[in-house]
C-alpha cells in the first residue's frame, strides 16, 4: 500500500540553526509529494511539493527534493525562525490519475526557541 | 474570500448524542472532504465528494455520514457519538485532480471531545 513515514517529533532548535526534518514514502507508481505545514490554531496549508522524481520544491526558505532512489523527500531549511514553530506533514498523492488521494504522515511539531 | 470555514470550533458531546459539522468553502470547488487527525495517526480519509449530490467513503468511515447538497457545504454526521471519535476533524477543498496543480485547501478544523 501507500504509506509516508516521517521523523518522530518534538524537534526543538535554537533560532538561526539548520532543520531537516525526515520522510520516507513507499509507494507504487509515481507519486506527487508534498510538504504542508499547520500553525498553531489553523488549517493546514501547502508549503511545497515536487511531482516527478529529482524536482526540487521549495518555498520560504524551505526546501526538499524528491529522491526516487532513496524514496525520500526530507524537508531542510538553512536558518529558521521563531516564525517556523509549527507542525510540518509529509504526504504523497495516489491512485489513477484524476482520482488521486492523499496520504499524509503523522506529523512533525517544531519548536524554535529564540 | 474566506477559502475554506468550519462550524464550530470545539464540542463536547456525551455517548450517544449526534451532531452535525459543517464545511463551506468560497473557491468554487468541486471536490471536498472530511478528515480525521488523532496523535500519532496523521490526517485520515473520513468522506468524500466529488461534486454537489455526491459522496463517497475514505479510509475511516464508520460511523459517520455525510451531504453535499450545495456545492459550497460538506455536512459530516455523527448519529451516535462514540469516545472513540473524539478527535480534531478537518475539512478540505480542491479542484479535480486532474486539474494541475492538485492541491488540498484546508479549514481550521473542529474539536471534537466525547466523554
Amino acid at each position: 500500500g501507500n504509506s509516508v513515514t516521517q521523523m518522530e517529533g518534538p524537534v526543538t532548535l535554537s533560532e538561526e540553526a539548520f532543520l531537516t526534518i525526515n520522510c520516507t514514502y513507499t509507494a507504487t507508481g509515481y507519486p506527487s509529494l508534498f510538504w504542508y505545514v499547520q500553525y498553531p490554531g489553523e488549517g493546514l496549508q501547502l508549503l511545497l511539493k515536487a511531482t516527478k522524481a529529482d524536482d526540487k520544491g521549495s518555498n520560504k526558505g524551505f526546501e526538499a527534493t524528491y529522491r526516487k532512489e532513496t524514496t525520500s523527500f526530507h524537508l531542510e531549511k538553512g536558518s529558521v525562525q521563531v516564525s517556523d514553530s509549527a507542525v510540518y506533514f509529509c504526504a504523497l498523492s495516489h491512485g489513477d490519475f484524476g482520482n488521486e488521494k492523499l496520504t499524509f504522515g503523522t506529523g512533525t511539531r517544531l519548536t524554535i526557541i529564540p | 474570500n474566506a477559502g475554506v470555514t468550519q462550524t464550530p470550533k470545539f464540542r463536547v458531546l456525551k455517548t450517544g448524542q449526534s451532531m452535525t459539522l459543517l464545511c463551506a468553502q468560497d473557491m468554487n470547488h468541486e471536490y471536498m472532504y472530511w478528515y480525521r487527525q488523532d496523535p500519532g495517526m496523521g490526517l485520515r480519509l473520513i468522506h468524500y465528494s466529488v461534486g454537489e449530490g455526491t459522496t463517497a467513503k475514505g479510509e475511516v468511515p464508520d460511523g459517520y455520514n455525510v451531504s453535499r447538497l450545495k456545492k459550497q457545504n460538506f455536512l459530516l454526521g455523527l448519529e451516535s457519538a462514540a469516545p472513540s471519535q473524539t478527535s480534531v476533524y478537518f475539512c478540505a477543498s480542491s479542484y479535480p485532480p486532474t486539474r494541475r496543480p492538485y492541491e488540498q485547501y484546508f479549514g481550521p478544523g473542529t474539536r471534537l471531545t466525547v466523554t
